[in-house]
This record gives C-alpha cells, sequence and structure tokens, in this order.
C-alpha cells in the first residue's frame, strides 16, 4: 500500500538554526498537510497546501514557517529560526480529494528537537 | 470552531474483553468523523470514517464506531481487544465542506491491554 514518507526520522538542531522537514506524499494526491505534536498534547493543524498554494494555516503557522512544493513529489516545511518551543513531532499528511471525499494519510512522523 | 473531547486519558483492557473508547465533539453541523491509531513511534492510521449515511461505521482491525448526533458523539467500540491493539487511540472531526482544511484532533487515549 502506497505511503506517505518523511525524513529525517529525528532531527536535533541548535536554536535560532533553520530547519527542513521533508516529505513525499502518496504520488496521486493532491492535499498535503503538516500537524504538529507536542510532548504528551494532542495533534494539532499547521498548514494545508493545493495546487501550489497554502489553502489554510492555523494561527501557529506564523511567518517563521514555510512550504514548499519544489518538485513533483516533495512537500518540505521550513522553519526559519528554531525556538525551543518547536520541538515536537511533526506529520506529513496528503490526500486524493479534499478529506470530505479522501481521508489524509499519515507518514510516521519527523521527531524535531531543538537544544 | 469545531473541538473534540476524549475524556479518558488513559484506559485499561484485558485481553479478549470489549473496548469501548469516548469521542465527543463540538461542531454547528454534522461533521465528517474519524478515528485513528498511532503505535509506538509511528505515524497515525486511519481506523475508520464518518461522512454521512448509516450511523454505524465499520473499520479496519475489526473496530466499529457510532455517530450519535443527539449525543455528539462517536464512540469507537471493539468485540474482543488483542494485545496488538495497545496503542494511542485519535478521534478528529473535520468541517463538512471543509476543502482542504485541516483535522482537529483529541488529545486522544492510552489503551493498555492486560494478559
Amino acid at each position: 500500500e502506497p505511503e506517505v514518507t518523511q525524513t529525517p526520522s529525528h532531527q536535533v538542531t541548535q536554536m535560532g538554526q533553520e530547519v527542513i522537514l521533508r516529505c513525499v506524499p502518496i504520488s496521486n494526491h493532491l492535499y498535503f498537510y503538516w500537524y504538529r505534536q507536542i510532548l504528551g498534547q494532542k495533534v494539532e493543524f499547521l498548514v494545508s497546501f493545493y495546487n501550489n498554494e497554502i489553502s489554510e494555516k492555523s494561527e501557529i503557522f506564523d511567518d517563521q514557517f514555510s512550504v514548499e512544493r519544489p518538485d513533483g513529489s516533495n512537500f518540505t516545511l521550513k522553519i526559519r529560526s528554531t525556538k525551543l518551543e518547536d520541538s515536537a513531532m511533526y506529520f506529513c499528511a496528503s490526500s486524493e480529494d479534499s478529506y470530505s471525499n479522501q481521508p489524509q494519510h499519515f507518514g510516521d512522523g519527523t521527531r524535531l528537537s531543538i537544544l | 470552531a469545531q473541538s473534540v473531547t476524549q475524556p479518558d486519558i488513559h484506559i485499561t483492557v484485558s485481553e479478549g474483553a470489549s473496548l469501548e473508547l469516548r469521542c465527543n465533539y463540538s461542531y454547528g453541523a454534522t461533521p465528517y468523523l474519524f478515528w485513528y491509531v498511532q503505535s509506538p513511534g509511528q505515524g497515525l492510521q486511519l481506523l475508520l470514517k464518518y461522512f454521512s449515511g448509516d450511523t454505524l461505521v465499520q473499520g479496519i482491525k475489526g473496530f466499529e464506531a457510532e455517530f450519535k448526533r443527539s449525543q455528539s458523539s462517536f464512540n469507537l467500540r471493539k468485540p474482543s481487544v488483542h494485545w496488538s491493539d495497545a496503542a494511542e487511540y485519535f478521534c478528529a472531526v473535520g468541517r463538512t465542506g471543509g476543502g482542504a482544511d485541516g483535522l482537529t484532533f483529541g488529545k486522544g487515549t492510552h489503551l493498555i491491554i492486560q494478559p
């Protein structure tokens, strides 16, 4: 069964540094999402992406965050100047259609640790 | 804005016993409802979804859930649990007609299976 693939599985970064988290969505999917899960807390929506632009973003997704689909397969989340509170598990998801018709499929996540 | 409440943080069940995980949502219209499972170190796997129609939905791994509009609930059930069911379970809600909107998750219920 096709999977959403995320790399790396664990990223350790110094505070203030830039970090890029990478995702390869399922190949025929058109909608892409990033979520994060701070340790012990619930999964929170960050941003959705469709037709090469941001479709919706939460209040968490401020100016330090950006997303990009640099080629036909990758979908990235960039955090420009990391803070301690950015430490979390970041999940990428994709869906064939809007979730009203097709559910979101999640990757295994990238654990981001900010030192 | 929609919200999800999973009132049980931890539930312990004996192997072979029945299981019910509670989920209550808040949303002004009929929502789209999902249950996801997260095994340690893994991503979120979709168990089942409710979009419309029959209020009792069947999912993978022998799980089912019932949508009760009058109670704003979408409880997950399984008649006989297996040790491999030990995991974190998340209920999520999406807006109808939501397009690429993100899902809103509950805080999760940690399921422990006793031998």
